[in-house]
């Protein structure tokens, strides 16, 4: 099973700041990465596919980047409604395997 | 508008059954592979089981193969999960999910508010 590595766990950060999520990947997944949201007590939300592909209705101040194993997730200007936990997931193959998830918490 | 709605949740003592439904609709479900994810309580995401479109493809994680089954009844746009054997370690909010996919790329586009299974005696 491919092995998703994420870091940091948490994060803190204020409002306006940039911050940065990245997700190791134990082998190749040749781009095959996603990106989601979850707010406290709601299910997830898509927020990138393709590592890089901004899923729609998603504000552009989300962006994915990386290949191969390496992979991350930017916000930049965050807003008060971006924080929240997220997850990375290999989408190559099943078993579909999850990140453990960054906690992005206010500062 | 695409809604999927889970229900079938609730408190089950350890070793008994369970069967989880989730009711979609706003698209047509037979178009989409269809998924379970869960999330034990202040834990992760853990996929569980997805299916193929007509039902004649199944896959399982490891946590949960010979004890899960995961079904469709496309004529009435639900998915189901039949959980048996069920243990602690199952207590969990269980998600139902849409799978997209992006040239081979599996991602979960839509969710559902999940249902919450705890196993306890």
């Amino acid at each position: 099973d491919i092995q998703m590595t994420q870091s940091p766990t948490s994060l803190a950060a204020s409002v306006g700041e940039s911050v940065t999520i990245t997700c190791l990947a134990s082998e190749d997944i040749y781009g095959s990465l996603v990106w989601y949201q979850q707010k406290p007590g709601k299910s997830p939300q898509l927020l990138i596919y393709g590592a890089t592909i901004l899923e729609d209705g998603i504000p552009s101040r989300f962006s994915g980047s990386g290949s191969d194993t390496q992979y991350s997730l930017k916000i930049n200007s965050l807003q008060p409604e971006d924080f929240a936990s997220y997850y990375c997931q290999n989408g190559l193959s099943t078993p579909y395997t999850f990140g453990a998830g960054t906690k992005l918490e206010l500062k | 508008e695409v809604q999927l709605v889970e229900s079938g949740g609730g408190l089950v003592q350890p070793g008994r059954s369970m069967k989880l439904s989730c009711a979609a609709s706003g698209f047509t479900f037979s178009d989409y592979y269809m998924a379970w994810v869960r999330q034990a309580p202040k834990k992760g995401l853990e996929w569980v089981a997805s299916i193929s479109y007509e039902g004649s493809s199944t896959y399982y994680g490891d946590s949960v193969k010979g004890r899960f089954t995961i079904s469709r009844d496309n004529a009435k746009s639900t998915l189901y999960l039949q959980m048996n054997s069920l243990r602690s370690e199952d207590t969990a909010t269980y998600y139902c999910a849409r799978r997209d996919v992006y040239y081979g790329l599996g991602y979960f586009d839509f969710w559902g508010p999940g249902t919450m299974v705890t196993v306890s005696s």
